[in-house]
């Protein structure tokens, strides 16, 4: 069955410190992935997304994400975390243009600690 | 640009009662999507409106659910009854091309 995977429930880390989600999923071809976040009291921001090209995507507030097809990974990361990145993080997939039904993983929710 | 709105953002009902959801997308936006997050469980997709046809709604967990979008803007998503089960976030959004814009969630309480 189609899938996605993010390991971690809940990662705390130090604010300034860099930051590496994980996501990973399981599909028969290569699928379109988003990172979304979601802040409390917000409904869930587009960070970034990859569909095809080069595997390093660049998203907002600084953040990255790197696609490895023979991990089917797609690993969001962050070089510094400011406080304000204290939020819900979804890894989401879609398997293909024109089928616009997410599947979500299960959520990574940040911490920050000064 | 107004974005997408929910109402009620929270909603505590008992069992057996009835609740209607609301979702406004962005306006021009012909996608409009249910999801719903149970506690502790990924966000799963409920169904898919493209204007006011049903495109897809094999997310729908029982006949309980009923969702409309009647002239193809808002739609409205009724449980009824409601079960303790049905408890959690609920979520909308809309796109109009490929990139969906989420709502901020009514949460669902029952009791």
């Amino acid at each position: 069955a189609q899938s996605v995977t993010q390991p971690d429930i809940h990662i705390t880390v130090s604010e300034g410190a860099s930051l590496e989600l994980r996501c990973n999923y399981s599909y028969g071809a290569t699928p379109y992935l988003f990172w979304y976040v979601q802040s409390p009291g917000q409904g869930l921001q587009l960070l970034l997304k990859y569909f095809s090209g080069d595997t390093l995507v660049q998203g907002i507030k600084g953040f990255e994400a790197e696609f490895k097809r023979s991990q089917s990974s797609f690993n969001l990361r962050k070089p510094s975390v400011h406080w304000s990145d204290a939020a819900e993080y979804f890894c989401a997939v879609v398997p293909n243009f024109g089928n616009e039904k997410l599947t979500f993983g299960t959520g990574t929710r940040l911490t920050i600690i000064p | 640009e107004a974005g997408v709105t929910q109402f009620p953002s929270h909603s505590v009902i008992e069992k057996g009662q009835t609740v209607t959801l609301r979702c406004d997308p962005i306006s021009g936006h012909d996608n409009l999507y249910w999801y719903r997050r149970v506690m502790g469980k990924e966000i799963k997709f409920l169904l898919h409106f493209v204007k006011e046809s049903k495109q897809d709604e094999s997310g729908m967990p029982n006949n309980r659910f009923l969702a409309e979008r009647t002239g193809g803007t808002y739609s409205t998503l009724k449980v009824q009854p409601a079960e303790l089960e049905d408890s959690g976030v609920y979520f909308c959004a809309s796109s109009q091309v490929s990139q969906q814009f989420f709502g901020p969630g009514t949460r669902l309480t029952v009791l």
